[in-house]
């Protein structure tokens, strides 16, 4: 399964909301789609699992929907610390491959 | 606070090799699938390897098989990657990953990461 996101970069301003797409080639049964954050120098962070719950600890500005091909992050009210690249991995059929990512960075 | 620490990264010559030790606290090490993925220069991130708790099963994708092995020390908490037959292509930060209760597909805790440079 190879996954597409969109778009490549995303320029948004602070308290703005963003939204991030994640096409897979294939469809992902039983909404197994993870979404990460990664910041340079940093661990990546787990934000969303199962296509829609979140992980431990973030934050409800993050959410996650979708199904079947087309996934989508959003995050609401953006802060400073939200500029990051962020990662859709699928988790149906092994190979278990990570998109590109999509960069948020300050508009 | 889950904690995971990469060491053992660094230069090697193609066809070299290195091993890369995880150490692990904050959790309950022997009761979690443990794995790692890496990261290119430029590129996107990849699955290396996984293990699961007793040692009896590993998967390992196609582009390091037979070249890498993981392995794990529940006595010690520790994850090692044993890496052979270095290729340029491996070059990538490597990072330490805990896999959820499900199993290992995604990663719940990453590490910071390692850097493994093949160069002549």
């Amino acid at each position: 399964i190879v996954l597409t996101q969109s778009p490549g970069t995303l320029s948004v301003s602070p308290g703005e909301r963003a939204t991030l797409s994640c096409r897979a080639s294939q469809v992902i049964s039983g909404s197994s789609l993870a979404w990460y954050q990664h910041k340079p120098g940093q661990a990546p962070r787990l934000l969303i699992y199962g296509a829609s719950s979140r992980a431990t600890g973030i934050s409800d500005r993050f959410s996650g929907s979708g199904s079947g091909t087309d996934f989508t992050l959003t995050i609401n009210r953006l802060e400073p610390e939200d500029f990051a690249v962020y990662y859709c991995q699928q988790y149906a059929k092994s190979p278990f491959a990570f998109g590109p990512g999509t960069k948020v960075d300050i508009k | 606070e889950v904690q995971l620490v990469e060491s053992g990264g660094g230069l090697v010559q193609p066809g070299g090799s290195l091993s890369l030790s995880c150490s692990a606290s904050g959790f309950t090490f022997r009761i979690y699938d443990m794995g790692w993925v890496r990261q290119a220069p430029g590129r996107g991130l990849e699955w290396v390897s996984a293990i699961n708790t007793g040692s009896t099963y590993t998967r390992n994708e196609d582009y390091v098989k037979g070249r890498f092995t993981l392995s794990r020390d529940n006595s010690k908490n520790t994850l090692f990657l044993q890496m052979n037959s270095l290729r340029p292509e491996d070059t990538a930060v490597y990072y330490c990953a805990k896999c959820p209760s499900s199993g290992c597909h995604y990663v719940d805790y990453w590490g910071q990461g390692t850097l493994v440079s093949v160069s002549s």
